[in-house]
């Protein structure tokens, strides 16, 4: 079945650039998607990638995506605290971006001043 | 951008109450809506997919009968929680796909506590 890893925990320096980095399993994911959520908050759509791209840049945030190996990641440069918050990877095996999504457990960024 | 609402944003009810939770879709139509559940510290899980005209299809190991689901148009989708037990209380949050759009939109989420 479909699944979806992330490491659960990073902290990084205010200033420094955070990683984070997803896997997934199903190939025939078009879309993939981060989220970020804050404590007691919904989900805020960060960026998104389509599968046929490598890389997407949006500001602060870039996303690579390594179709072979099923491997996604998230870059934030120059991390502030207001980053700190979950950050979930999801794709959508299912019907494009009309499908629903399946998620990771989720990676609870921290940043330290 | 599109925006999909949810209320009420957070409900305290009594063990075997019923509580009903509405999703809207405020600028665009959504002719299918996602129901997720988030348990604390934990990633959503899909409940189940509702659909305008027709009814939801449930995901294994969701009771259709404790939560009843309802696309009555195509801006609204409502998820009833049938007689609340304690280990219902969780974060439920929707989300609806725009057709002209590559992406989903999630609403703001609704905090259930059963006591």
């Amino acid at each position: 079945g479909e699944d979806v890893e992330q490491s659960l925990f990073l902290s990084v320096r205010e200033g420094d650039s955070s990683v984070i980095n997803c896997t997934y399993t199903d190939s025939s994911s078009t879309y993939l998607y981060w989220y970020k959520q804050e404590p007691g908050a919904g989900l805020q759509l960060l960026t998104y990638i389509f599968s046929n791209m490598d890389m997407k840049q949006d500001q602060r945030l870039t996303v690579l995506l390594n179709k072979k190996d099923k491997h996604l990641s998230l870059r934030i440069a120059d991390t502030q605290t207001g980053d700190s918050a979950i950050y979930f990877c999801a794709e959508t095996p299912y019907g494009g971006s009309q499908g629903n999504l399946i998620f990771g457990k989720g990676t609870k960024l921290s940043v330290k001043p | 951008g599109a925006v999909v609402s949810q209320h009420p944003s957070w409900v305290i009810c009594k063990s075997g109450t019923s509580v009903k939770i509405e999703c809207r879709s405020l600028d665009f139509q959504a002719t299918t809506m996602f129901w997720y559940r988030q348990f604390p510290k934990q990633s959503l899980m899909l409940m189940a997919t509702s659909n305008e005209g027709s009814k939801a299809t449930y995901e294994q190991g969701v009771e259709k009968d404790k939560f009843l689901i309802n696309h009555a148009s195509l801006t609204l989708s409502t998820l009833t929680v049938t007689s609340a037990h304690p280990e219902d209380s969780s974060f439920y949050i929707c989300s609806a796909p725009d057709r002209l759009a590559y992406e989903q939109y999630f609403g703001p989420g609704t905090r259930l506590t059963v006591t």
